[in-house]
């Protein structure tokens, strides 16, 4: 599976939209995007995932580019129950159940 | 529906003793992970089971970790004896498809 960067960290304020970058240049054609959080002492949650077209989903949108390089995970509103690790995942499709690989996350900070 | 099980939520115990964690995936979910997440990091993979079948267990500690999944559905995770480097938290996941894996709220082990 592909590596994933993405900044540590990032505050927002509540009520305007929180934009989460992630950087995966090396991905492949047959690799998807997935999005997860979690929030603190519970277990990570799952937000939306997609191959090339954007996504939009009741959490959030997902923006993937062009050149499939970079992606942007939007919350359109944030509130401060959206305080949480962000996890972007780069992972090959039709592979069955295989596991998810997470790096360390942006920690999302919503200020009130 | 019922989320992920998960149980202690918190145990506490000392280097060189036993400790074993449960878990109940949501019903019909035929594949299960167990993941450990060490504070300040991202989840990673000890073991993946497809209904009581391993799939994966090449980073599980077998010297020290073990885990079964019997009859397809429970699983239970043991560590023995603990090290001070098992501190950390334990999480469960189960899956229906390749798209989403939910995750129980995790077990929290101490080791002092």
């Amino acid at each position: 599976d592909a590596k994933t960067t993405q900044p540590p960290s990032m505050d927002c304020a509540e009520g305007r939209a929180a934009n989460l970058p992630c950087n995966h240049s090396t991905i492949s054609g047959n690799e998807y995007v997935y999005w997860y959080r979690q929030i603190h002492s519970q277990g990570p949650q799952y937000i939306i995932h997609g191959l090339k077209n954007n996504e939009t989903n009741e959490m959030a949108s997902l923006i993937i580019t062009e050149d499939r390089k970079s992606s942007t995970l939007i919350l359109p509103h944030a509130t401060l129950r959206d305080t949480a690790v962000y996890y972007c995942i780069v992972r090959v499709a039709g592979t069955g159940r295989r596991a998810l690989t997470f790096g360390s996350g942006t920690r999302l900070q919503v200020q009130p | 529906e019922a989320g992920v099980a998960q149980s202690p939520r918190y145990k506490i115990i000392e280097k060189r003793q036993s400790v074993a964690f449960w878990c109940n995936p949501i019903s019909g979910h035929a594949t299960l992970y167990w993941y450990q997440q060490i504070l300040g990091q991202g989840p990673k993979l000890l073991i993946q089971f497809q209904n009581n079948g391993v799939v994966d267990d090449s980073q599980l500690p077998k010297d020290r970790f073990s885990a079964e999944r019997l009859k397809g559905v429970d699983s239970t995770l043991k560590i023995q004896p603990a090290k001070l480097e098992d501190s950390a938290v334990y999480l469960c996941a189960s899956s229906l498809s390749m798209d989403e894996q939910y995750f129980g709220p995790g077990t929290r082990l101490t080791v002092t």
